[in-house]
């Protein structure tokens, strides 16, 4: 099983539309989470974090469920902008510094 | 500096040959990461750096693969005797401290004909 399991995808949706990703962690001990965006061609750069309590930033809300080992980005209202791939990252347990990458899920935000 | 920088932004090079690719990271940031991303896959680890601790090798693929920091800054990853395989790109990241979020460079885009 990957560390880091996320749909490929592509989820296209019309502009407006709310999606929802998931993304499967199988380290029980994992202490941080994130989402990251990457453009094509471009270098991965952080959307926001995810916290137990769960977190919103304007249209993203991110979710986390420990007992079954996922987390969620939800955007709503989206926008031609919003098209990118949504890496899930995940790190070690407490003092592990290495982020682990999911393969992301692609989005096309479509006119 | 404002940002990871990384040179060159693009290399084409022969297959057998040595390539040389620099990272400059953010001032300040103690730690300084190696990650590689082939086309339509996830990025893989490589290597780590932490203040004056010893790296963390343990992503490096092959003994062709090698990477130092000097003076707890400037970074170069050397591949040896490149192969068609070693085509990816390849991007560096740096953060505050061992627990900071993760701030990437542009990458360097190594092709191996």
């Amino acid at each position: 099983r990957k560390e880091v399991e996320q749909d490929p995808g592509p989820f296209n949706v019309p502009e407006g539309a709310t999606v929802a990703f998931n993304c499967t962690y199988s380290n029980s001990a994992s202490q941080s989470f994130f989402w990251y965006r990457q453009d094509c061609r471009k270098e991965p750069k952080l959307l926001m974090s995810v916290y137990s309590s769960g977190n919103e930033d304007g249209r993203f809300t991110a979710q986390l469920n420990r007992a079954s080992q996922y987390i969620s980005l939800l955007i709503r209202d989206s926008k031609l902008s919003d098209s990118a791939t949504y890496l899930c990252v995940v790190t070690g347990p407490s003092g592990t510094y290495k982020y682990i990458f999911g393969t992301g899920t692609r989005l096309k935000v479509l006119a | 500096g404002a940002g990871v920088s990384q040179s060159p932004s693009n290399k084409v090079t022969e297959k057998g040959k040595d390539v040389e690719l620099r990272c400059d990271p953010i001032s300040g940031h103690t730690a300084l990461y190696w990650y590689r991303q082939s086309l339509g896959q996830g990025l893989e680890f490589l290597i780590y750096f932490q203040g004056n601790s010893a790296p963390d090798k343990s992503g490096l693929p092959s003994d062709r693969f090698s990477a130092e920091r000097t003076g707890g800054s400037v970074s170069t990853l050397t591949i040896q005797r490149t192969q068609q395989e070693d085509s990816a790109v390849y991007l560096c990241a740096s953060s505050p401290g061992d627990r900071g979020r993760y701030t990437f460079g542009s990458g360097t885009r190594l092709t191996v004909v």
